[in-house]
């Protein structure tokens, strides 16, 4: 079936340089969602956008981080300047609208290390 | 800002028993508490939730009760078996009714055979 698709699935990258992490959304889905999942940890919310709506960037660590989410489908989550603590797993995640109470689906997951 | 905890942060039992995991909230606007299983290289998948009308509610093995009152919940998964084994994750919905979830930390439930 057409679930959340993340691409790469893994990448690693040296300190200093800049990623970019797509998410394809479910076909449909108004609502996109990234999370961060550190090493044993939980989900640690980043972004989320609504429809034309402006995102909600209250997650975002820092403002090496930046999200665009373009024609209200596919989403991209860049990274500048990385760090070795930006280690992680970035989840995107998509609901077919951004009320609460909606399922969020989720990706695999884009395994980012930084050496 | 909204907080979840979770509980045990690690569980492990034999197969045939009982699992409990526990989670509190502290916004007492949230509404909707999904609970989702994570296993090893995978995305989250969302295994049940339950909305604050009601207080309890169960799928064959698994079921998950709500104390509003109190702002906490529960996920009990009965007669466990090894495929059960992986981490388990709450979350409550965040105040803003944006969809947005708060998660705990999660809980590693390993399934003795």
């Amino acid at each position: 079936g057409a679930g959340v698709s993340q691409s790469p699935s893994n990448k690693v990258t040296e300190k200093g340089k800049d990623v970019e992490l797509r998410c394809d959304p479910i076909s449909g889905h108004t609502a996109l969602y990234w999370y961060r999942q550190s090493l044993g940890q939980g989900l640690e919310f980043l972004i989320y956008f609504q429809g034309n709506s402006a995102p909600d960037k209250s997650g975002l660590p820092s403002d090496r981080f930046s999200a665009e989410r373009t024609g209200g489908s596919v989403s991209t989550l860049t990274i500048q300047r990385t760090q070795q603590e930006d280690s992680a797993v970035y989840l995107c995640a998509s609901s077919p609208t951004g009320t609460g109470g909606n399922t969020i689906y989720f990706g695999e997951g884009s395994w980012l290390t930084v050496v | 800002g909204e907080n979840v905890e979770q509980h045990p942060s690690t569980l492990s039992v034999q197969e045939g028993d009982s699992a409990v995991i526990k989670c509190t909230y502290s916004d007492s606007a949230s509404n909707y508490f999904p609970w989702y299983k994570q296993e090893l290289g995978k995305g989250p998948q969302l295994i049940i939730d339950i909305r604050s009308n009601v207080g309890e509610k169960k799928d064959q093995r698994i079921a998950v009760t709500l104390n509003k009152t109190a702002k906490h919940f529960s996920l009990h998964i009965t007669e466990t078996q090894p495929e059960d084994s992986a981490v388990y994750f709450c979350a409550a919905s965040g105040s803003s009714n944006t969809g947005k979830l708060i998660f705990g930390q999660g809980t590693t439930l390993q399934v003795k055979p």
